[in-house]
């Protein structure tokens, strides 16, 4: 049984570059969620779908930051012109939608640091 | 709007003694309340959960929590603490499914 896993797992770009994250979750899973973490912080909400449909995102998204879960199995995230304040951990988390609905499986997390 | 409150960013207690974590939250609907516990460098792995029913929730580890609807709390404890328990732990509450972290506590166990 595997769980949620990201790749990559580090990534250092520099400023005004664009990165994609990858997140594979649970197979059964429906719901995908993003997180990002900034240091000392607590995980921050960021969007979620249902399958393919994205249906939540966060003000924290700006139009910089763009999500895609295509077949409703994997999904990604991509930072668009990256700048300092993106650096932080970006977890993934997965859920069922029935039964224990509202707990969330976390992937190990994507560290990104903008030089 | 949904929100959590971690008292005590920086817990620290001896290997034995006991592990108290406070977490109080805000929500306008009947909670889903969490603890996740969080290794250097890992992702979140979750130590216990309150839906409905009893409202003192055992989870993994030997932590238990107990929800206080008239206090708005949901405290974390562990009767005996571990060395292996030094970690930061979140208390999270769910809002229409996303969940809604507090800062966070980070625990020390000194031996």
């Amino acid at each position: 049984d595997t769980g949620v896993s990201q790749d990559p797992r580090h990534k250092i770009t520099k400023r005004g570059q664009n990165v994609t994250f990858r997140c594979d979750p649970i197979s059964e899973h429906n719901r995908l969620y993003w997180y990002r973490q900034t240091l000392g912080q607590g995980p921050e909400f960021l969007t979620y779908f249902q399958n393919e449909a994205q249906l939540e995102k966060s003000r924290l998204l700006s139009d910089r930051f763009s999500a895609e879960r295509p077949k409703g199995s994997f999904s990604t995230l991509e930072i668009q012109r990256t700048e300092q304040g993106d650096s932080a951990m970006y977890l993934c988390a997965s859920s069922p939608t029935s039964g224990r609905a509202y707990e969330q499986f976390f992937g190990p997390g994507t560290r990104l640091t903008v030089l | 709007a949904q929100s959590v409150t971690q008292l005590g960013s920086h817990v620290s207690v001896s290997e034995g003694a006991l592990v108290l974590l406070r977490c109080n939250y805000s929500s306008s609907v009947p909670p889903y309340l969490f603890w996740y516990v969080q290794y250097p460098n890992q992702g979140l792995q979750l130590l216990l959960k309150y839906t409905t029913g009893a409202t003192l929730v055992k989870g993994i580890n030997g932590f238990e929590a107990e929800f206080k609807k008239s206090e708005t709390s949901f405290h974390l404890t562990k009767p005996s603490a571990h060395m292996s328990d030094a970690a930061e732990y979140f208390c999270a509450v769910s809002d229409t499914g996303k969940l809604i972290f507090g800062q966070g506590t980070e625990l020390s166990v000194k031996p």
